[in-house]
């Protein structure tokens, strides 16, 4: 799986636009780009994923460039239960064979 | 984190003592694995199995034991508990093409 960079915290004030960067410069072109969350004490939870065209689901939209090398995640209204570790993760889609290796994440604070 | 459950919640463990962390799923998952995530740190895949009969080591096997004798169990055995493996434990399983589901966690403390 390519590497993925994502900067270590990021602060959101409630009610506004959060966009999570993530750089995967060495992004191979069947490699799909996750984003899964973590709330504090709970398991990671699905958030979206994409190949190259941008996505959107009741959650959040991914923004994926168009040379794939980068993507935001951005959840348009952010609220105080949005704060959470966000892991951008770059994989196969397979038949599941390959384990998701998470990385440290971004820790998004969303302030009142 | 719907069908994938991890028993026991919380845990404490002597040094030298062994246990089992159990998870199971019923949603007919082939894939199934386990994490810990330390304080402040990111989740470290132990195991994973990819059906029954099927396992291999992750990014921190050492110390850990799993065997996966049918679909729905995974359970995680620790031989000899050192400090060093207090953590929180996750269990997650995966249907091919369809997105991770992750258990409750399991809090592990070693004295």
């Amino acid at each position: 799986d390519a590497k993925t960079t994502q900067p270590p915290s990021m602060d959101c004030a409630e009610g506004r636009a959060a966009n999570l960067p993530c750089n995967h410069s060495t992004i191979s072109g069947n490699e799909y780009v996750y984003w899964y969350r973590q709330i504090h004490s709970q398991g990671p939870q699905y958030i979206i994923h994409g190949l190259k065209n941008n996505e959107t689901n009741e959650m959040a939209s991914l923004i994926i460039t168009e040379d794939r090398k980068s993507s935001t995640l951005i959840l348009p209204h952010a609220t105080l239960r949005d704060t959470a570790v966000y892991y951008c993760i770059v994989r196969v889609e397979d038949s599941g064979n390959t384990p998701l290796v998470f990385g440290k994440g971004t820790r998004l604070s969303v302030i009142a | 984190n719907a069908g994938v459950t991890q028993t026991p919640k919380f845990q404490v463990l002597k040094t030298g003592q062994s246990m089992t962390l159990q998870c199971a799923q019923d949603m007919n998952h082939e894939y199934m694995s386990w994490y810990r995530q330390d304080p402040g740190m990111g989740l470290r895949l132990i195991h994973y199995s990819v059906g029954a009969g099927i396992t291999d080591q992750g990014e921190v096997p050492n110390g850990y034991n799993v065997s996966r004798s049918t679909t729905e169990d995974f359970p995680l055995r620790l031989l000899s508990a050192a400090p060093s493996q207090t953590s929180v434990y996750f269990c997650a399983s995966r249907a091919p093409w369809n997105t991770i589901y992750f258990g409750e966690g399991s809090w592990l403390t070693v004295v």
